[in-house]
């Protein structure tokens, strides 16, 4: 089945850029997104990227698609202490009918050195 | 900005007692999900649902679990005989559209099982 992998903990400095890396296993993957979770917060969508894009940016936000290798990549530039969080990558698989759920990696907790 | 709400935040319900898990999806989407989340683990698909039916389920939505959209505002995850395995975050969500580049998730009900 669909797998998403992320790396547990990426630790960056305030006023870094952040790159957090995620690989899928799907190639019928229609959209890919990153939620970022807060403490006790729900999913909050940050950004999506199309299977057909290589590349997304939205403010501080850029979103790598390089869909041979199956890697996505956010990159969070000037990183904040309030960009503290977990962030998911996700997929959703191109299932031509049923309103197939998104698989989900672990999530990548983000810390933020000051 | 629209939101998905849920009900209740945290509820704690004994081994074998039956639980509902309530969702006020965005007024104007048509799809809806619940997903969940076992602590440390990934969000997890359950069930989707559109049109007063399921669409697609997990096999982690056995006979346990059922959905409801009991009027025209709230979307209902109702488990039986609950387990201390059903222990986690339920996440409700909903789009717009099938196949959508957004879907939006609820702050998640958080149960325990004891």
């Amino acid at each position: 089945g669909e797998d998403v992998e992320q790396s547990l903990f990426l630790s960056v400095r305030e006023g870094d850029s952040s790159v957090i890396n995620c690989t899928y296993t799907d190639s019928s993957s229609t959209y890919l997104y990153w939620y970022k979770q807060e403490p006790g917060a729900g999913l909050q969508l940050l950004t999506y990227i199309f299977s057909n894009m290589d590349m997304k940016q939205d403010q501080r936000l850029t979103v790598l698609l390089n869909k041979k290798d199956k890697h996505l990549s956010l990159r969070i530039a000037d990183t904040q202490t309030g960009d503290s969080a977990i962030y998911f990558c996700a997929e959703s698989p191109n299932s031509g009918g049923g309103a197939d759920g998104l698989t989900f990696g672990k999530g990548t907790h983000l810390i933020i050195q000051p | 900005e629209p939101e998905v709400t849920q009900t209740p935040s945290h509820q704690v319900t004994q081994m074998g007692q039956e639980v509902i898990l309530r969702c006020v999806p965005i007024s104007n989407h048509l799809y809806f999900y619940w997903y969940r989340q076992i602590l440390g683990q990934k969000v997890e698909f359950l069930v989707s649902f559109y049109n007063n039916e399921i669409s697609e389920k997990s096999e982690i939505f056995d006979d346990q679990f059922s959905v409801e959209r009991p009027d025209g505002s709230n979307f209902t995850l109702k488990i039986r005989s609950t387990k201390l395995e059903d222990s986690a975050m339920y996440f409700c969500a909903s789009s717009e559209y099938l196949q959508t580049d957004t879907i939006y998730f609820g702050e998640g009900s958080w149960l325990t099982v004891v």
